[in-house]
């Protein structure tokens, strides 16, 4: 099939490159996606969605882009800085109030 | 705003003993609560919801006598781990909702269980 961008569970940048994480959802009926921060020892930090009807959004350093086709969603971060680095999770929703979230991608920024 | 906050951040417990998380949302009321757990170098697998004043929902495969949820008020929710054992050990995160809708859940800083 086609290759879109594998989901690599690590992810090694330099500082001031951009970072481009990968993520297949599994259900065709999702709705609602979003893209969390993870920094060791805390919370999930929320960072950017996007609805279904949408394939692009755009925040501060950060775009989303949705493929419904493939079932697949990339966070893009433009000039990674140390700060960025994170465990960095895909999350579903569908039509209801649960999150299921994806296998997460570890991002380290080298100086 | 929307800051939840978890108590304690970190427990060592023995085994055989129970230890309560507490989940507070504090800047907001929270008509829906989530608890989850997640495993090193794991995603999140949610555990179960609690909406105030009702029984929480379990998801399959968690044991409801052994993770017992309270949801006393819009602010509040506490997750008891009883008799805990060493495979009960993890970092249990929770979130909070101030409505049905999903995308405002604003997760708390997790806590982490040790148990001997």
């Amino acid at each position: 099939g086609e290759s879109v961008g594998l989901h690599l569970p690590t992810l090694s940048v330099q500082e001031g490159d951009n970072s481009i994480i990968n993520c297949a959802y599994s259900n065709s009926a999702s709705d609602y996606f979003i893209w969390y921060k993870q920094e060791s020892g805390k919370g999930p930090q929320f960072i950017i969605d996007i609805r279904s009807n949408m394939d692009k959004r755009q925040g501060q350093r950060v775009t989303v882009l949705l493929n419904k086709t493939v079932k697949h969603l990339s966070l893009q971060i433009a000039a990674t800085q140390p700060g960025d680095s994170a465990v960095y999770f895909c999350a579903e929703n569908i039509n209801d109030y649960k999150l299921s979230f994806g296998a997460g991608t570890t991002v380290t920024v080298r100086a | 705003g929307a800051v939840v906050s978890q108590h304690p951040s970190r427990v060592i417990c023995k085994s055989g003993t129970s230890v309560k998380i507490e989940c507070r949302s504090l800047d907001f009321q929270a008509t829906t609560m989530f608890w989850y757990r997640q495993f090193p170098k794991k995603s999140l697998m949610l555990m179960a919801t609690s909406n105030e004043g009702s029984k929480a929902t379990y998801e399959q495969g968690v044991e409801k006598d052994k993770f017992l949820i309270n949801h006393a008020s819009l602010t509040l929710s506490t997750l008891t781990v009883t008799s805990a054992h060493p495979e009960d050990s993890s970092f249990y995160i929770c979130s909070a909702a101030p409505g049905r809708a999903y995308n405002e859940q604003f997760f708390g800083p997790g806590t982490r269980l040790t148990v001997l």
